[in-house]
């Protein structure tokens, strides 16, 4: 299996702050690459698809960049709305998630 | 709009099969552009993704290799609905469990999530 590690686990923001949460597959999954948004209660909502593609309806705010074993989900300007979980995912091979970052009010 | 609408139990006994359907709407189950999958989560397991079927010229299966012995997916085009059935649970199948449709690898519409407990 393809293991996802996302770092941080946790992070502590601002409103208006840059955030950067990363995520490393052990092994390349090429751009097959997606970056979902978790609130307490609810199912995920993706946001970025195939590493950098902004899934229609999400605020440009959010951007997603890399390929092969590294990827990064960056949100500028941080809004109230985006303290959420954050989860990556791949779907080179079966498909499995990272284990998540927590993105709290500092 | 795309809307996916799970029913089934939320207590199963252990040693007993899971079932859950997901009623698709806005969308065809047989769109060849998609897959149709399941995902559950878990304190213990985080996000997992179980396995999908996908319409390819024929129906087409995958599942993850910890639940391939003892889980099934199926569409049914008459009621443009899939389903989840899991065998022999045992408590570490507890958990929220997810219908999805996928589309170039990511999961872009979600059901509304069924908490199943196995208990006896």
């Amino acid at each position: 299996d393809i293991q996802m590690t996302q770092s941080p686990s946790f992070l502590s923001a601002s409103v208006g702050d840059r955030v950067t949460i990363t995520c490393r597959a052990s092994q390349s999954v090429t751009d097959w690459l997606a970056w979902y948004q978790q609130k307490p209660g609810k199912a995920p909502k993706l946001l970025i698809y195939r590493a950098s593609n902004l899934q229609s309806g999400v605020p440009s705010r959010f951007s997603g960049s890399g390929s092969g074993t590294e990827f990064t989900l960056t949100i500028y300007s941080l809004q109230p709305d985006d303290f959420a979980t954050y989860y990556c995912q791949q779907s080179h091979t079966s498909r499995t998630f990272g284990q998540g970052t927590r993105v709290e009010i500092k | 709009q795309v809307q996916l609408q799970q029913s089934g139990p939320g207590l199963v006994k252990p040693s007993r099969t899971l079932s859950l359907t997901c009623a698709v709407s806005g969308d065809s189950v047989s769109n060849n552009r998609a897959a149709w999958s399941w995902i559950r989560q878990s304190p213990l397991r985080g996000l997992e993704w179980l396995g999908r079927t996908y319409y390819a010229s024929k129906w087409n299966t995958d599942f993850a290799e910890s639940v391939k012995s003892r889980i099934m997916i199926m569409a049914d085009t008459s009621k443009n609905q899939f389903s989840l059935q899991l065998n022999f649970v045992t408590p570490e199948d507890t958990g929220v469990y997810y219908c999805v449709r996928v589309i170039d690898g990511a999961s872009d519409y979600w059901g509304q999530g069924t908490l199943v407990t196995v208990s006896s």
